[in-house]
Order: C-alpha cells, then sequence, then structure tokens
C-alpha cells in the first residue's frame, strides 16, 4: 500500500497550485480519501475528504472556496487544486487513506507529504 | 469547531517506564477518538480508533480508553521506537480536528 504526493513547491500569493496523490496496492475506489496538512511546528488539520465514488466531499472552513478536492478511480489518483493561496497556506500537505468507502475519519494510510510553501 | 487540547505538551521518559496521555475534547464526541503516531521523516500512523480499537499491527502495549470528552492513550512500557508526537483526533463533527500533539522524548 503506498500513497505518493506530488505537485508542492513554491507560489506567490494569490496562485493557484494542484496537488496529485497516486496511489497504489490497494482497490483504490474502495475507500474515501482526504487531504490533512502540517503547518511547520503546529499542528496537524483536516483539510478535505472525499467519499470512494467522489459524491461527497467535505472542506475545512479556511480553505472552502479555493481549494477543490477530485479523485480519479480509473487512474487510482487524488488531487487538491489550490486556488487564491496565501501565506497561511504553507504547510506539509498529507494525502491519505480513510477507513472505508464512505467518509469515516479515520486514516489508515499516509503519504510520505508534500511542501508547499506560499510567499513572495 | 471541537476543540482537542492535550497535555502534557512534551514528556521526558526513559525506556520501559509507562505512560498516560490526556485528550480533552471541548465537547462530546461520544467514543469517535483517534490516536495516531508521528515521528520526524516518517509517515504518520493510526494507533487506536474508536477509543480503544488498536489498528492493524499495533502492539498491544498501546491502549486507549474514555468517553465523552476525556481521553487516555497509555503505553505500558515505552520501547525507543515509541519516542514520537503522538496527536488524537475526533471524528465526531465535521470539521473532524485534531489535537495539538504530545511529545515523548527520551530523558
Amino acid at each position: 500500500v503506498q500513497l505518493v504526493e506530488s505537485g508542492g513547491g513554491l507560489v506567490q500569493p494569490g496562485g493557484s497550485l494542484r496537488l496529485s496523490c497516486a496511489a497504489s496496492g490497494f482497490t483504490f475506489n474502495n475507500y474515501a480519501m482526504a487531504w490533512v496538512r502540517q503547518v511547520p511546528g503546529k499542528g496537524l488539520e483536516w483539510v478535505s475528504v472525499i467519499s470512494g465514488s467522489g459524491s461527497s466531499t467535505n472542506y475545512a472552513d479556511s480553505v472552502r472556496g479555493r481549494y477543490t478536492i477530485s479523485r480519479d478511480n480509473s487512474n487510482h489518483t487524488l488531487y487538491l487544486q489550490m486556488n487564491s493561496l496565501r501565506a497561511d497556506d504553507t504547510a506539509v500537505y498529507y494525502c491519505a487513506r480513510d477507513f472505508t468507502i464512505t467518509i469515516y475519519g479515520v486514516l489508515i494510510t499516509w503519504g510520505q507529504g508534500t511542501l508547499v510553501t506560499v510567499a513572495t | 469547531e471541537i476543540v482537542l487540547t492535550q497535555s502534557p505538551a512534551t514528556l521526558s521518559l526513559s525506556p520501559g517506564e509507562g505512560v498516560t496521555l490526556s485528550c480533552r475534547a471541548s465537547q462530546n464526541v461520544n467514543r469517535y477518538l483517534a490516536w495516531y503516531q508521528h515521528k520526524p521523516g516518517q509517515v504518520p500512523r493510526v494507533l487506536i480508533y474508536e477509543t480503544s480499537k488498536r489498528a492493524t499491527g499495533i502492539p498491544a502495549r498501546f491502549s486507549g480508553s474514555g468517553s465523552g470528552t476525556d481521553f487516555t492513550l497509555t503505553i505500558s512500557s515505552l520501547e525507543p521506537e515509541d519516542f514520537a508526537v503522538y496527536s488524537c483526533q475526533q471524528r465526531s463533527n465535521w470539521p473532524y480536528t485534531f489535537g495539538q500533539g504530545t511529545k515523548l522524548e527520551i530523558k
């Protein structure tokens, strides 16, 4: 079982990035998937979650309207489109597998994370 | 939003000692409380979910208890690989939230 994030990097305030998470070793569409972030030196924060079918999503208030979570079950890939980025979005972003096909809220597999830095 | 407060922030202990970590919720989360372990440079992993259920592959020295707003994670006898950051997380209400973490360091 493996989750590999990509797409992080340095972006200016107001800019956009799209994170990807390639999944392998399990039946991707059988699990809800999530993005969780961690500001260096701070605690973890749920960003967004999507059900196995993609029909149900949730967002943290801090990103709602700016971020969009999506998934391509045929290619076993999870995405996070991040727009209107702000300095306080700077964090390591983790992709994670939820416990069941519906949004459950227990993350049983995590990726290594990708760093997003929002700065001029 | 449910706030989870963990205490203490840091603990210095020796291998072989036992430890109990605390997590207090700002409102009732029933038993929808999980614990994660996170080491620098490594992937976080879930230890306990639904307050007291050990995740697959987690050693029996890890146990969880509590209900409502007060929860604990107990490690019966610390192994060298247990020195890490431990975070609690609730799934009772969206947004799901984490505590700020307790760091276990070697004395």
